[in-house]
Order: C-alpha cells, then sequence, then structure tokens
C-alpha cells in the first residue's frame, strides 16, 4: 500500500543549526508529495508540495526534492530559528476513485533552542 | 468563511454516549476530509466527499462512526456508543479540487476525551 516513514523525533538543535528530517515513502505510481507543519496550538499547514519527480519544493528557508531512485523527500533548512520549533508531517497522495487523498507519516517533532 | 472551522473545540463524553462533531469549511471548497489523530501520531484518514457524495469510507474504524455531508458544505462526523479507545483529536480539511497536488486546509480539530 501506499505510505510514508519519518525518522522519530524529537530533533533538538540550537539556533542556526542545518536541519535534516528524512522522510522515505512506498507507493504505486507517481505519487505528490508533501510537508506538514503544525505550530503548538495551531492546525496542520502545507509548508512545502512536490508534484513530480526530481521536483524541488521550497517555503520559508525549508527545501524538499523528490527522488524516485530512493523514494525520499528529505526536509532540510539550512538555518534553523526558534520560531521552527514544530511537528513536521511528511504525506503523499493516494488515488481513490479519481481523487487523491493525503496519507500521512507519524510526525517529526523539532525543537529548537536559542 | 476564511478557514475550516470546527466545532466543539474540546468535547467530554461519557462512555457509551453519543457524539457529533461539525466542520465548516473553505466556502467553495468541493472536497472535504476527515481525520482521527491520536496523541503523538500523525492523521489518520476517516472519510472523504466530494461535494455530497460520500467517495472514500475506507477509514472509518467500525460501523459506530458515520459522516454525513448533505448539502455539499457543512459537515457532521457522529460516533455513536463512544469508547475510550475514541479519545483523540478529529480534524476535517476541505479541498478546493481533487487534483494529485491538491493543497488540502485544516481545521484546528476537535479534541474528544472520553472518560
Amino acid at each position: 500500500g501506499n505510505s510514508v516513514t519519518q525518522m522519530e523525533g524529537p530533533v533538538t538543535l540550537s539556533e542556526e543549526a542545518f536541519l535534516t528530517i528524512n522522510c522515505t515513502y512506498t507507493a504505486t505510481g507517481y505519487p505528490s508529495l508533501f510537508w506538514y507543519v503544525q505550530y503548538p496550538g495551531e492546525g496542520l499547514q502545507l509548508l512545502l508540495k512536490a508534484t513530480k519527480a526530481d521536483d524541488k519544493g521550497s517555503n520559508k528557508g525549508f527545501e524538499a526534492t523528490y527522488r524516485k531512485e530512493t523514494t525520499s523527500f528529505h526536509l532540510e533548512k539550512g538555518s534553523v530559528q526558534v520560531s521552527d520549533s514544530a511537528v513536521y508531517f511528511c504525506a503523499l497522495s493516494r488515488s481513490s476513485g479519481g481523487s487523491y487523498i493525503p496519507t500521512f507519516g507519524r510526525g517529526t517533532s523539532l525543537i529548537v533552542h536559542p | 468563511g476564511a478557514g475550516v472551522s470546527q466545532s466543539p473545540r474540546y468535547k467530554v463524553a461519557k462512555r457509551g454516549q453519543d457524539v457529533a462533531l461539525r466542520c465548516d469549511p473553505i466556502s467553495g471548497h468541493v472536497s472535504l476530509f476527515w481525520y482521527q489523530q491520536a496523541l503523538g501520531q500523525g492523521p489518520e484518514f476517516l472519510t472523504y466527499f466530494q461535494n455530497e457524495a460520500q467517495l472514500d469510507k475506507s477509514g472509518l474504524p467500525s460501523d459506530r462512526f458515520f459522516a454525513e455531508r448533505p448539502e455539499g458544505s457543512v459537515s457532521t462526523l457522529k460516533i455513536q456508543r463512544t469508547q475510550q479507545e475514541d479519545s483523540a483529536v478529529y480534524l476535517c480539511a476541505s479541498s478546493a479540487d481533487r487534483g494529485k497536488g491538491n493543497t488540502i486546509y485544516f481545521g484546528e480539530g476537535s479534541w474528544l476525551t472520553v472518560v
């Protein structure tokens, strides 16, 4: 079936450190891939997405590249801030009767210290 | 409205009680999703509507769970005879279309605690 696997958290970093959160996927066909973020006390919101192989999604300094060869979509940021502390969810879209339904990973908590 | 609105935000139910959770999607959004999120886990798919049609209910965990969207806008998720394992956050999301790269917009969730 279709699924995503994320690295377990929490990931704890100092401000300005480099961030990588690993995500690999299993899917039939070529799904779209997403990263969603959930800040404390808020709902999930889209961070970035990529709809085909070799696409790079980017937003707010975060980037992820859709790698078909390694079935991966790792999230990276060059210099994290305290305000990036949140839970990050990798997701893929699965086909269902002509529509597409997101399937989420377990989430990775990021804690950034000043 | 400006975003997806869910009510109630918090609900404490006694075991065996029925509950109803409401979702107001973004105006004009044709796709509506319900997810269940247990503590420390990712959202698990429950059911999907396109307008008023329930096209996928493969994630509903038992026949105690029922969802409807009779006029293609507001949706209600009903849980009958609640059990402790139903305690979770119930997330509603909507999307303007049903395409492969569609962005879905989440509400803040309804936190259900069954005691």
